[in-house]
């Protein structure tokens, strides 16, 4: 099956930083790549996605990129806030699996 | 309008009892999901419905029953509650199966 891996587990940087969390995933069929924020107490949102077609999305200050030939994704937030501040997952869907497989994800913290 | 609801949102009980989850999605999805999240924050996938049917089930102590009583609705039942089984549960819907997933706001259970 599929299997994702994600790095930083944490990452901590100063406002207005940039933040990019990076994912691998094993299964080159995969054709699906979203990202989900989880802020505390609640459940995992949908923040942006990519398909396999494109190399490249961007949605105001983030941006989603993926390489399918090395088997890598990642999510690029800019001019970072402290309401930025959640765990952020990665996940990949692969046509012979009916879900999706997450990354352990990232705890994202930027300080004012 | 929540798209994605459980109830209760906190359940506290003894170990040994039976309890049960609720999850509703007014979204018109066919596929509905529940994870489990530990301590850890890892998100692991309990089950998966597609229309009404089970597709997956992954490897989960046979005291969890899932129970689809119509495509809107995916309940979790526990019995013989254990330690080990504290962690927040997450129900989910996406229109077709590997496709975004929309997350419910989480139950937290703690076995004491």
């Amino acid at each position: 099956g599929e299997n994702v891996e994600q790095h930083p587990s944490t990452l901590s940087v100063q406002e207005g930083d940039s933040a990019v969390i990076k994912c691998t995933y094993s299964d080159s069929a995969s054709n699906y790549f979203p990202w989900y924020k989880q802020e505390l107490g609640k459940g995992p949102q949908l923040i942006i996605d990519i398909r396999s077609n494109v190399g490249e999305k961007k949605d105001q200050r983030i941006a989603v990129t993926l390489n399918k030939t090395a088997k890598h994704f990642s999510l690029h937030i800019t001019e970072t806030q402290p309401e930025d501040s959640a765990v952020y997952f990665c996940a990949a869907s692969s046509p012979g699996y009916s879900t999706l497989t997450f990354g352990k994800g990232t705890m994202l913290l930027v300080s004012p | 309008d929540t798209a994605v609801s459980q109830t209760p949102k906190y359940l506290v009980t003894q170990m040994g009892n039976d309890k049960s989850i609720k999850c509703e999605q007014n979204l018109g999805h066919d596929t509905m999901y529940w994870y489990k999240q530990d301590s850890k924050k890892f998100l692991k996938i309990m089950f998966s419905y597609n229309n009404k049917e089970l597709i997956i089930n992954e490897t989960v102590p046979n005291r969890f029953s899932p129970k689809s009583p119509d495509k809107a609705h995916l309940n979790l039942h526990i019995n013989s509650l254990e330690l080990g089984d504290s962690a927040v549960y997450f129900c989910a819907s996406s229109a077709m199966t590997g496709g975004e997933q929309y997350f419910g706001p989480g139950t937290r259970l703690t076995v004491t």
